[in-house]
């Protein structure tokens, strides 16, 4: 089946502790996005890449890092610089387009120890 | 600046109640995207409907519809005899046409819940 796969599912960091979350997705989709949730609230983009070896900033993008070194994957560090890093991290791909509708992982819940 | 407004925080009806997701937007593109998504307790947001500004056209699929006015910059989801199934929070989104990345901003959500 294709679509996007992104672990851990639960994530802690410790105190000044970099973590890196996972996403994966077989879809062949050209852009990839990383987005946080927080409780009540909507989704904010944190960033996105267009094509590979590319990526831009999202809204929120301080404290957090990315690579695209492939296609199919999208990983995103969360930083010891993100200061409030507990948060639900939804990672989400689609075909190039502002037209193209997100398709979304299940995501990952990050908490501080 | 572009801007989405999902004024309903939290709405509960009893199965079986016609029930209204309230959408506005703002944007100063003429041409743009309207999307709604729905997130399932498990997390994972599934895409429901997309509506470009050019088609004022409303829709049905099954219990679910959509209204789009140009007029008043909304984009409502009306769930028909709502079901237990349909509890989520759902996400009104609005895309641009000036980027080539499928870049949307989200509304806040509206947490459905519906009571058997």
């Amino acid at each position: 089946d294709g679509g996007i796969t992104q672990s851990p599912k639960y994530l802690f960091r410790k105190e000044g502790q970099n973590v890196t979350l996972s996403c994966e997705q077989n879809l062949n989709h050209d852009a990839m996005y990383w987005y946080r949730q927080d409780p009540g609230q909507g989704l904010r983009l944190i960033y996105y890449s267009q094509i590979v070896n590319d990526f831009q900033k999202g809204d929120i993008a301080e404290g957090y890092s990315v690579s695209r070194e492939k296609k199919e994957s999208f990983p995103l560090t969360v930083t010891s610089a993100q200061k409030n890093p507990t948060a639900f991290y939804l990672c989400a791909s689609s075909t190039t387009g502002a037209n193209q509708p997100q398709h979304f992982g299940d995501g990952t819940r990050l908490s501080i120890l | 600046a572009q801007k989405v407004t999902q004024a309903q925080t939290e709405i509960s009806v009893v199965e079986k109640e016609d029930v209204t997701l309230d959408c506005v937007y703002e944007t100063r593109d003429t041409t743009y995207y309207l999307f709604w998504y729905k997130q399932p307790p498990s997390g994972e947001l599934v895409f429901l409907i997309r509506r470009n500004s050019f088609d004022e056209q409303n829709e049905i699929s099954g219990r679910y519809s959509w209204n789009f006015q140009k007029s008043t910059s909304s984009f409502n989801f009306t769930i028909t005899a709502s079901q237990v199934v349909d509890s989520a929070v759902y996400f009104c989104a609005l895309g641009f046409h000036n980027t080539n990345a499928g870049k949307s901003t989200f509304g806040d959500g509206t947490t459905l819940t519906v009571k058997p």
